[in-house]
This record gives structure tokens, C-alpha cells and sequence, in this order.
């Protein structure tokens, strides 16, 4: 079974310009999640998505920030433009449980944000 | 305030020996959760523990042993016989009950080297 995959691994860009992140959660996960660690800091939550919808996108930084599932399969987050502090390692996790005692998230590897 | 501070930023240690990984966490809740998540080089996060806040019962899986102490609002996490394999960044990481799903708050990570 394949775990959550993202796309880049690696993406460098100038500021200024705009980045779409992508991750793809293991088939028949509902719950979608995009974390940021900025480097030299703690990971940080972003957003959750339920199958297309928002459940809660209280840790986007900012309207740069864009996050859509549609159809509830795979999820891209767009920034746009990208600024210098936008650069770190972007996390998307998901899970089948919405039970939380019994959640467990299957991470990605993550896509490295370099904003130059 | 919510937060979780792993002091140690990179422990070395040689094959075989034993290690302990700190975790201390602050939260107002009195329902909450506790993590550990694995980090190895290839990048994702590997889940290994969840605790609940009125579990304080210790646990042992294998080399893996954590050590939960309200008393001290500690969850340390330790490997005994390490091998090189266990070499990762491991991250503590606390859930509010009242949070919503999803949303951890992560420690900044201790970095492991274990050499052979």
C-alpha cells in the first residue's frame, strides 16, 4: 500500500514567485493535514482538511497561503507570492480515524520550500 | 500557555549504549495527549506512541521504553541497546483534547546519531 506522497521533494524559487506543493494521502484517508517546520523551529499545524472541506485552517500563516482538495483525493497548497520566511519543509500528514483517541496520521516525507 | 520543549538538540552515543530523550510539555488542559513521532533520514514522520493524559502507566515496546510523569509534565522516551538503525530526528509532540484534530504541537525535535 503506498504511503502519502508529495510532490517536490525539493522545490527552489525567488521571491516573488509562486509555488504549488502536492500531496496525495493513502487511498480512503478523509483527514488531510499540511504542517510547516521553518527551519530551526517546531513543526506547526497549517491546516485540516475532511474530505474537501476545511475543518480547520487556523494555523495558515497568512493570504498567501492557499489550500483546496477537490474532490477530496489529493490536496495542493499555492503560494503565491512566496516570501523569504515562506522557506522550510512542508508536512502533509492524513488518516482514516475520526475518532481522535484512535487517530493515528501516516506523514509524507515532505517537500523542502527553498525561497531565495 | 501550550508548549513542549525537548532540550537535547543532537545526542551522539555509540552502538549498544542506552538513551534517554527528554520531553517536557506545558498545557492547561487536564485532557490531553502525548506523542513521539521517528524522523529518519528519508524524511517522513513515523508514529510510535500515543499516551493519554489519565494513562500514566509506563510502556515498553522492544528497545523502546517511555517514562510519563505528570508530577513533572515529562514524557521521556528511552532506547536501551541502541542500534545505528535508531539513528533519526525524534519529536515529542502534545494534542489538546479540547484541540481541534490534528493540530499537535511539536517539540523542536531531538537529533540522534548512533554510531557503530
Amino acid at each position: 500500500e503506498a504511503g502519502v506522497t508529495q510532490f517536490p521533494s525539493h522545490s527552489v524559487i525567488e521571491k516573488g514567485q509562486t509555488v504549488t506543493l502536492r500531496c496525495d494521502p493513502i487511498s480512503g484517508h478523509d483527514n488531510l493535514y499540511w504542517y510547516r517546520r521553518v527551519m530551526g523551529k517546531e513543526i506547526k499545524f497549517l491546516l485540516h482538511f475532511v474530505k474537501e472541506s476545511k475543518q480547520d485552517e487556523s494555523g495558515m500563516p497568512n493570504n498567501r497561503f492557499l489550500a483546496e482538495r477537490t474532490g477530496g483525493t489529493y490536496s495542493t497548497l499555492k503560494v503565491q507570492p512566496a516570501e523569504l520566511e515562506d522557506s522550510g519543509v512542508y508536512f502533509c500528514a492524513s488518516s482514516l480515524d475520526s475518532d481522535r483517541v484512535n487517530e493515528k496520521l501516516f506523514f509524507g516525507s515532505g517537500t523542502q520550500l527553498s525561497v531565495l | 500557555a501550550q508548549k513542549v520543549t525537548q532540550a537535547q538538540t543532537e545526542i551522539s552515543v555509540v552502538e549498544k549504549e542506552d538513551v534517554t530523550l527528554d520531553c517536557v510539555y506545558e498545557t492547561r488542559d487536564t485532557t490531553y495527549y502525548l506523542f513521539w513521532y521517528k524522523q529518519p533520514p528519508s524524511g517522513e514522520l513515523v508514529f510510535l506512541i500515543r499516551r493519554n493524559s489519565f494513562d500514566e502507566q509506563n510502556e515498553i515496546s522492544g528497545r523502546y521504553s517511555w517514562n510519563f510523569q505528570k508530577s513533572t509534565s515529562s514524557f521521556n522516551f528511552t532506547i536501551t541497546a541502541s542500534q545505528v538503525v535508531d539513528s533519526a530526528v525524534y519529536f515529542c509532540a502534545l494534542q489538546n483534547y479540547g484541540g481541534s484534530q490534528g493540530n499537535l504541537i511539536f517539540g523542536k525535535g531531538t537529533k540522534l546519531s548512533v554510531k557503530p
